[in-house]
């Protein structure tokens, strides 16, 4: 089956820093994507969405950019604070299926220095 | 406003006992849908509900999980016959139409 990879699985930067976590995506169909923010023993939240119409969209210091050609997918954070600590989830949905069937990725650890 | 509920928050259990959890979702939200997280893995697309539709029980891992949804409101997943393979988080979302999901914080299933 599909399956969303993540190519690391920590990140450490230091505060004030710019942060960029990566997403690799194997279902060329995929036309819709989700990144999420999960914080410890939370659930995870919505950060941002991109459609496949689109290959850049930008949020409140978080911007996704979407490369279809190389099926990847990318969550810049800006002046990274500490607050933005928590693992990070891609999720894909391919058409006909409805978000609820997204595939997600095992995560990144994001770790914010101070 | 409020948030999608689940509960309870933790949950520990002997080895082949049944468990229950709830979700309430957002009000107005037609659809629901439960995962299961494992330690430092990603979400388990478990099953998911839409307005009166069939519900999807693709991801259901064996047939000792069901889940309802009565009223098109809450939900509750049942776990018959608990194994320790069980134990993880298990996460609830509802969504309004082609709307990101808004999670619960979960329910930690621990089985003895």
């Amino acid at each position: 089956g599909e399956s969303v990879g993540l190519h690391l699985p920590t990140l450490s930067v230091q505060e004030g820093d710019n942060s960029i976590i990566n997403c690799a995506y194997s279902n060329s169909a995929s036309d819709y994507f989700i990144w999420y923010k999960q914080e410890s023993g939370k659930g995870p939240q919505f950060i941002i969405d991109i459609r496949s119409n689109m290959d850049k969209r930008q949020g409140q210091r978080v911007t996704v950019l979407l490369n279809k050609t190389v099926k990847h997918l990318s969550l810049q954070i800006a002046a990274t604070q500490p607050g933005d600590s928590a693992v990070y989830f891609c999720a894909e949905t391919i058409p006909g299926t409805n978000a609820g069937k997204s595939t997600f990725g095992d995560g990144t650890t994001l770790t914010v220095k101070p | 406003g409020a948030g999608v509920s689940q509960s309870p928050s933790n949950k520990v259990t002997e080895k082949g006992k049944d468990v229950e959890l709830r979700c309430d979702p957002i009000s107005g939200h037609t659809a629901l849908y439960w995962y299961r997280q494992s330690l430092g893995q990603g979400l388990e697309f478990l099953i998911y509900f839409q307005g009166n539709s069939a519900p999807d029980k693709s991801g259901l891992p064996s047939d000792r999980f069901s889940a309802e949804r009565t009223g098109g409101s809450v939900s509750t997943l049942t776990i018959q016959r608990t194994q320790q393979e069980d134990s993880a988080v298990y996460l609830c979302a509802s969504s309004s139409n082609n709307q990101p999901q808004h999670f619960g914080d979960g329910t930690r299933l621990s089985i003895l």
